[in-house]
């Protein structure tokens, strides 16, 4: 994921609201993608977002602006649960294929 | 619903030997699946792209001979690591595109994790 920069850790405290920036570098794009990954395991699929916008799923949010290269993924009234790393994805135009950031690591405190 | 499934979750091989790690999509088909290996702390890196019928697509500095793909079936995708070493040690992960609501999205596999002694 060279082309995709995101914070390496975050830490927020539980019940609060948290907002995790991500930029990426692309010649083609054909959609932005979040995932959440615990410890020890596979990804899980959060979000996804093709147009510039705000996209929300519960307490998931997620935002896109193709013209900056941006995107954040906001998680409100933070769970412990949600201590995890998030992964920003992209996928370039034509292909099906994701380049992944690095990935932030959210640690949740009560 | 795109449920994706990996077999086995974990396996210890010695250094020489071949491991073979099974990916099924459980409750769709899948034409593309995906193959990605994750060493400690670091991202998913694509490793190569496995098409339904077709030769897999590697990505550049991925062994197409040590690191065998096969895809015989709309909803199984196979890799195997062939004369494992050490260093092969990683999580190995695969994910399945499917088509909801118009859009594509890739879902994972729990994961294999490798070790090679």
């Amino acid at each position: 994921g060279q082309n995709i920069d995101q914070p390496t850790e975050m830490t927020a405290t539980e019940g609060a609201i948290v907002q995790i920036n991500c930029t990426y570098q692309t010649s083609g794009f054909n959609g932005l993608f979040w995932y959440q990954q615990h410890a020890g395991e596979a990804p899980t699929f959060l979000s996804y977002n093709v147009l510039d916008g705000l996209e929300e799923k519960g307490r998931f949010s997620s935002f896109l602006s193709r013209s900056k290269g941006y995107s954040y993924l906001l998680l409100k009234e933070l769970q412990m649960k949600d201590s995890a790393s998030y992964l920003c994805a992209h996928s370039g135009a034509g292909s099906y294929q994701l380049t992944f950031g690095k990935g932030t690591k959210l640690s949740v405190i009560p | 619903g795109a449920v994706v499934s990996q077999h086995p979750s974990w396996v210890i091989c010695k250094s020489g030997t071949s491991v073979k790690i099974e990916c099924r999509s459980l409750d769709f088909q899948a034409t593309t699946m995906f193959w990605y290996r994750q060493f400690p702390k670091q991202s998913l890196m694509l490793m190569a792209t496995s098409n339904e019928g077709s030769k897999a697509t590697y990505e550049q500095g991925v062994e197409k001979d040590k690191f065998l793909i096969n895809h015989a079936s709309l909803t199984l995708s196979t890799l195997t690591v062939t004369s494992a070493h050490p260093e092969d040690s990683s999580f190995y992960i695969c994910s399945a595109r499917a088509v909801r609501g118009g859009a594509y999205e890739q879902y994972f596999g729990p994961g294999t994790r490798l070790t090679v002694t």
